[in-house]
């Protein structure tokens, strides 16, 4: 069964702490995305890539950063975790041309205190 | 201090009726659109997709319909049972782009 993973289901951490979600995918997808869920906002994104070792901004980068050093690896790094990022974080894998959708993981819900 | 934030829209349908959620896009250029579904604690989920080239699309107790005129995108479900509450999304493919456009998702519960 085909999959994408996030290697947490609930996170919490506190407020100036680093922060790593992991996604993993196992399709051989090149497109990796990363998007937040807020209640009322829809699915908003961060950031994605297209490829091994490239990334692209989505509309909300700041105060995240991502790294893509394995095709079927994508993370998403909190460099010092605020209480405005508290939410719910959805990764999505895709073959291009995104004719096909996403296929998305669970979800990490990340609480910052 | 008191967070405010928009309200999901929402659909409320009897148990057994048809439910049908809308979705309006803006962007002429766009070539291809999903419906996704997402229930509580999980991530959305591919429902149905259809292309630009189609006005309509029937799966499983679901149809989508595509205006394009008016840059229209429906969902419809048959005979809405308890397992269909969930929120509901719609994504457009802007052609040329690697990356989807969601909606803001409508909530659709069913009453008994």
């Amino acid at each position: 069964d085909v999959k994408v993973t996030q290697s947490s289901r609930y996170l919490v951490k506190r407020t100036g702490e680093k922060v790593f979600l992991e996604c993993v995918q196992d399709m051989d997808h090149e497109n990796m995305f990363w998007y937040r869920q807020d209640p009322g906002l829809g699915l908003r994104l961060i950031y994605f890539s297209y490829d091994v070792k490239m990334k692209e901004k989505g509309d909300i980068p700041e105060g995240y950063s991502v790294s893509r050093e394995k095709k079927e690896r994508f993370s998403l790094i909190l460099e010092s975790a605020s209480t405005n990022q508290t939410s719910m974080y959805l990764c999505a894998s895709s073959t291009p041309p995104s004719h096909y959708g996403y296929t998305f993981g669970s979800g990490t819900r990340l609480t910052v205190v | 201090g008191e967070s405010v934030g928009l309200h999901l829209p929402t659909l409320s349908v009897q148990e057994g009726d048809n439910s049908i959620i809308n979705c309006a896009y803006s962007n002429s250029a766009s070539d291809y659109f999903i419906w996704y579904k997402q229930e509580s604690g999980k991530g959305p989920q591919f429902i149905i997709d259809i292309r630009s080239n189609m006005d309509k699309r029937q799966g499983q107790r679901v149809t989508v319909l595509l205006n394009k005129t008016v840059k229209h995108l429906s969902l419809q479900i048959a005979a809405t049972q308890p397992g269909d509450s969930a929120v509901y999304f719609c994504a457009e493919n802007i052609r040329g782009a690697q990356k989807l456009v969601f909606g803001q998702g409508t909530r659709l519960t069913i009453n008994p």
